[in-house]
């Protein structure tokens, strides 16, 4: 199974900040990788699909990039209900596989 | 626009079976991926597997041997089955719709969290 790979796995940032969330693959997944968004007791929320797509109706001040083995996922003004935890998954192969998560908490 | 609800015990008992159903409203089952993810109480989540509009299968092979989903499309509603469950397998359980061409899971569920208890 792929291994995704995610840093920091936990970060403190303020209202404004511009924040990066990484995701490394353990092999070659083209473009095939997502970005999820999860608040406490919800179910993830899509937000970036095929690397770099937003998906509709989720702000523009996210942004994703990466091909291959390393993504990006960038917010680049944190808003108060952004504060919340990011995963990527793969969707190159199966099994399916997530990251461990990045928990964005308020400075 | 499609919604997903996930319901079933919320308690099995140890080597028992856990039985959940999702249905859907708001759309068609046909055409789409209709998948099973799991979240551990403070952990990640994990993928366990899909079924398709058609009834074909494709499992984490970690739970291969345990997982059973199957579909009834004519009542809108999928299922999970998996048996001789232990502690190890309670978690918030979380029905999706993976859409593809790009791949991405659009919809989910709320999550039901099953526990393993006796």
């Amino acid at each position: 199974a792929i291994q995704m790979t995610q840093s920091p796995s936990s970060l403190s940032a303020s209202v404004g900040d511009r924040v990066t969330i990484t995701c490394r693959a353990s092999q070659g997944i083209r473009n095939d990788l997502g970005w999820y968004q999860q608040k406490p007791g919800k179910a993830p929320k899509l937000l970036i699909y095929a690397a770099s797509r937003l998906q509709n109706g989720v702000p523009s001040r996210f942004s994703g990039s990466g091909s291959g083995t390393d993504f990006t996922l960038t917010m680049s003004s944190l808003q108060p209900e952004d504060f919340a935890t990011y995963y990527c998954l793969q969707d190159y192969s199966y099994p399916l596989t997530f990251g461990g998560g990045t928990k964005v908490e308020i400075k | 626009q499609v919604q997903l609800q996930e319901s079933g015990p919320g308690l099995v008992k140890p080597s028992e079976t856990l039985s959940l159903i999702c249905t859907v409203s708001g759309g068609s089952i046909s055409g789409y991926y209709w998948t099973w993810i799991r979240q551990p109480p403070g952990k990640g989540l994990e993928w366990i597997g899909y079924i398709y509009h058609s009834g074909g299968t494709n499992y984490n092979p970690s739970l291969r041997s345990r997982v059973t989903m199957s579909i009834d499309t004519s009542n809108n509603q999928f299922s999970l089955k998996l048996n001789s469950v232990t502690a190890a397998d309670t978690a918030v359980y979380y029905c999706a719709r993976r859409i593809t061409g790009p791949e991405a899971f659009d919809s989910w569920g709320q999550g039901t969290l099953v526990t393993v208890s006796s």
